[in-house]
């Protein structure tokens, strides 16, 4: 199974400065067939359902700021949030859909 | 608009079973991915199931042999049949939608709460 693992478990960040959350995969989570890393992030505001922000590792869903955006490739990714607001405290995750689906252990974001 | 509402959750003692129902709306439930992922208090998202459009079912290694995952076409309605329950079961069990052409979840329903205890 693919182990996915972020980094750090939390952060304290500015509002208005730059909060970036690391997800590492296994094994290579890149699907060569389709040019396209299985990898996507999602925040989690408390008492909430996970809502999607970024899929295959960069595209941004509709309705998204873009001061989220993402990066990366083959088992190493990051989760940007450009110029952090008060709307973006919660914990964020990260999921891999190369094989089968796994969740990283999540990232609370807070203000500092 | 795609909606999923989740219902069955309760208060189980271990060893019990319950079986959770995800009832679909927007879309049909037999032509696209559908998964069950679940939240222990304070804990981190957890993927447990996966049925696909054409049948094919896949678990994680903390469930399977004990959770089941289907579907009624008729009813457009995903289920989870939880068998031999623990207290590590104890969470909010979510139904997800997967999204266009990947196993990303561009939907989810609000959960329902299952308690495992004596």
């Amino acid at each position: 199974d693919i182990v996915m693992t972020q980094s750090p478990d939390s952060l304290a960040v500015s509002l208005g400065d730059r909060a970036t959350i690391n997800c590492k995969s296994s094994q290579t989570i890149f699907y060569s067939s389709i040019n396209k890393d299985c990898l996507a992030w999602y925040q989690q505001k408390p008492g909430q359902p996970p809502r999607l922000l970024i899929y295959w590792a960069s595209t941004r869903e509709s309705g998204v700021p873009d001061r989220f955006s993402g990066s990366g490739s083959g088992t190493d990714f990051t989760l940007t949030i450009s110029s952090l607001q008060a709307e973006d405290v919660a914990v964020y995750y990260c999921q891999q859909h190369y094989t089968t689906r796994t969740f990283g252990q999540g990232t609370k974001v807070e203000i500092k | 608009e795609v909606q999923l509402v989740e219902s069955g959750g309760g208060l189980i003692q271990p060893g019990g079973s319950l079986r959770l129902s995800c009832a679909a709306s927007g879309f049909t439930v037999s032509s696209d991915n559908m998964n069950w992922v679940r939240q222990a208090p304070g804990k981190a998202l957890e993927w447990l199931s996966v049925i696909y459009s054409g049948g094919s079912t896949y678990y994680a290694d903390s469930v399977r042999s004990r959770f089941t995952i289907s579907r009624d076409n008729s009813k457009n309605t995903l289920y989870l049949q939880m068998n031999s329950l623990r207290d590590d079961d104890t969470a909010v069990y979510y139904c997800a939608k997967d999204g266009e052409k990947g196993g990303f979840f561009q939907h989810w329903g609000q959960g329902t709460l299952v308690t495992v205890s004596s």
